[in-house]
């Protein structure tokens, strides 16, 4: 079975600045995705970005990227010039890649909670 | 792309009665669509697994007879809470599986707040 762990339950960041939210994944799968869902206060889950674990380049999508360190089996994710419009709870989630034909099922870490303040 | 809507986005039920909850993708066909549960402040929950044309496979723990799900379309799963109680009052969220850009990837929709008094 696979395990998702977001260790920061809170984390702030100042408009305009930087912020790094930390996961882990534990699995003895070898071909599978990653992703990051963005939770606002509207409760709509949104995918932010996405990682096919063969591929060594990291992600990027407009301000946020990934680091994805697939030895150390860490994720994370990176939100470049943050705006009051990101905050909200982040969900990393692992996804088996599945035969074709059949999915699989996402795995969710418990989440961070980003407020980015003025 | 890849939009998927859920109606009613809120609903009010007495204790006893059900309530159905529909989950479709509106611009692309979804063989498999997820159904979540979501309690205040937490992840995701996993109920269980919806394919079209066959039936749903359930998550541990979850009853089968009381969350009915139907994928009857490759547009449209419904999720009918039966004989609902308090307790289960909750957030569900559905998702919609897709294949864009050889990804496969989950679309979610808006989610359904549930309250039985």
């Amino acid at each position: 079975a696979q395990t998702v762990t977001q260790s920061q339950p809170e984390m702030s960041v100042q408009e305009a600045e930087t912020v790094t939210l930390s996961c882990t994944y534990d699995t003895s799968e070898n071909n599978y995705y990653l992703f990051w869902y963005k939770q606002p206060p509207s409760r709509q889950m949104i995918l932010v970005i996405r990682q096919e674990a063969y591929k060594q380049q990291n992600a990027t999508e407009n301000r946020f990227s990934v680091n994805f360190q697939k030895a150390a089996k860490s994720f994370s994710l990176k939100i470049s010039d943050s705006q009051l419009g990101d905050t909200a709870m982040y969900f990393c989630a692992f996804m088996k890649r599945g035969r074709t034909g059949t999915a699989s099922k996402l795995t969710f870490g418990t989440g961070t909670r980003l407020q980015v303040t003025l | 792309g890849a939009v998927v809507s859920q109606h009613p986005s809120r609903v009010i039920c007495k204790s006893g009665t059900s309530v159905k909850i529909e989950c479709r993708s509106l611009d692309f066909q979804a063989t498999t669509m997820f159904w979540y549960r979501q309690f205040p402040k937490k992840s995701l929950m996993l109920m269980a697994t919806s394919n079209e044309g066959s039936k749903a496979t359930y998550e541990q723990g979850v009853e089968k007879d009381k969350f009915l799900i139907n994928h009857a379309s490759l547009t449209l799963s419904t999720l009918t809470v039966t004989s609902a109680h308090p307790e289960d009052s909750s957030f569900y969220i559905c998702s919609a599986r897709g294949t864009f850009d050889l990804v496969e990837t989950q679309y979610f929709g808006p989610g359904t707040r549930l309250l039985v008094l």
